[in-house]
């Protein structure tokens, strides 16, 4: 079956911790996406990566943290710089073909971070 | 950069019409998506308009007017399971996706 995988589903950070989120996709798709969503609120980009080694900050990049080795993971670190991390975290992929074309983006399942 | 506009509620009744309305405003507009959020999960793809008009998938119909900047969702013979949060996301020239904060439709008996 062909998706993405985000785990875990729920994690809980300490004050002061770094955690890694992960993000697997079997659709090989170039692109791939990280989001927060907080409540009643809309989809926020944190960062996004259009090939492997390479990738570029979205809206809210501070405090987080993303690397492409493979073009199957994405995965994105939450830092202790990160003063308010508590919210749903999305993964998307997409292919790639130039911001001319349509590139329909497809979810990862989620992961909920609390803060202890 | 974008500014996307939406209803942050709607409640309709089962068997009905309900239409959801988005509007934006871009620099160069570059493609519409809509996207359906059930409560805890992703946001599933809808439909996508680059063109001006009407584009119709079973009970769902989305359409775009670009010299309006205006967007709608039309959901026909709503069931109960239509009850979720309904994204409209715009691409700006060049831009990743921007989304807009999603409307959350109640479905009743």
């Amino acid at each position: 079956d062909g998706g993405i995988t985000q785990s875990p589903k729920y994690l809980f950070r300490k004050e002061g911790q770094n955690v890694t989120l992960s993000c697997e996709q079997n659709l090989n798709h170039d692109a791939m996406y990280w989001y927060r969503q907080d409540p009643g609120q809309g989809l926020r980009l944190i960062y996004y990566s259009q090939i492997v080694n390479d990738f570029q900050k979205g809206d809210i990049a501070e405090g987080y943290s993303v690397s492409r080795e493979k073009k199957e993971s994405f995965p994105l670190t939450v830092t202790s710089a990160q003063k308010n991390p508590t919210a749903f975290y999305l993964c998307a992929s997409s292919t790639w073909a130039g911001w001319t074309q349509q590139e329909t983006q497809y979810f990862g399942p989620g992961t909920r971070l609390l803060v202890l | 950069g974008q500014n996307i506009d939406q209803p942050t509620e709607m409640t309709a009744t089962e068997g009905a019409i309900v239409q959801i309305n988005c509007t934006y405003q871009t620099s160069g507009f570059n493609g519409l998506f809509w996207y359906q959020q059930h409560a805890g999960e992703a946001p599933t793809f809808l439909s996508y308009n680059v063109l001006d008009g009407l584009e119709e998938k079973g009970r769902f119909s989305s359409f775009l007017s670009r010299s309006k900047g205006y967007s709608y969702l039309l959901l026909k013979e709503l069931q109960m399971k239509d009850s979720a949060s309904y994204l409209c996301a715009v691409r700006d020239r060049n831009t990743p996706l921007v989304f807009g904060k999603g409307t959350r439709l109640s479905v009743i008996a």
